[in-house]
């Protein structure tokens, strides 16, 4: 089955810096690349997502770039801010398309 | 348009019990994903149902079972309770089965004592 691995799995960033978060697959057959963002107390909810046909997606200050070759991908922040604070999971499909399997988690602190 | 909703959000059982717990996905998903979430192990796949059917199964023992009902809601058990089995319990629900965008309940906190 997919194998996906997260790192750092703690990252201390000041404000207004930029923070990366880097993940990677085993099953070259992954075309679907997720990041959920999980605040203290509450659910995780989907940020950005990225498929394989596309080596960078952007949202505002959110960015997703992905290798297929080197079977990475990457969450970059820009510009951090204090609500950015929170646990981020990378997830990708397993070689059937039939499941996430996710990363363990990175806690992301954006110190004003 | 109402999200996932999971029932009861808190509960504590002792070693040996078993426990339901219930997940009514967004009108129109038919798909519902469970995941366990622990502080050292992640998001952990339980499983999925689609259609009342068991799609995916992750790596967990028999003791963890589930269930969907023709409205989509489902139910996970878990019998013979360990103090292991305590635990974050998040259902997930999208339009249809496997790897799509997923929406998450707020959780069923489980104590095992």
């Amino acid at each position: 089955g997919e194998n996906v691995e997260q790192h750092p799995s703690t990252l201390s960033v000041q404000e207004g810096d930029s923070a990366v978060i880097k993940c990677t697959y085993s099953d070259s057959a992954s075309n679907y690349f997720p990041w959920y963002k999980q605040e203290l107390g509450k659910r995780p909810q989907l940020i950005i997502d990225i498929r394989s046909n596309v080596g960078e997606k952007k949202d505002q200050r959110i960015a997703v770039t992905l290798n297929k070759t080197a079977k990475h991908f990457s969450l970059h922040i820009t510009e951090t801010q204090p609500e950015d604070s929170a646990v981020y999971f990378c997830a990708a499909e397993d070689n059937a398309g039939n499941m996430l399997t996710f990363g363990g988690g990175t806690r992301l602190m954006v110190k004003p | 348009k109402a999200g996932v909703t999971q029932t009861p959000r808190y509960l504590i059982k002792t070693r040996g019990q078993q426990v339901t717990l219930s997940c009514s996905p967004i009108s129109g998903h038919r798909s519902v994903s469970w995941y366990q979430q622990t502080p050292g192990q992640g998001l952990q796949f339980l499983f999925e149902y689609f259609s009342e059917t068991q799609r995916n199964k992750g790596n967990f023992p028999g003791r963890f079972s589930g269930r969907q009902f023709s409205n989509s809601r489902s139910e996970m058990n878990v019998s013979t309770l360990e103090l292991g089995d305590s635990a974050l319990y998040l259902c997930a629900s999208s339009l249809v089965s496997g790897a799509n965008v997923l929406t998450f309940g707020a959780g069923s906190r489980l104590t095992v004592l």
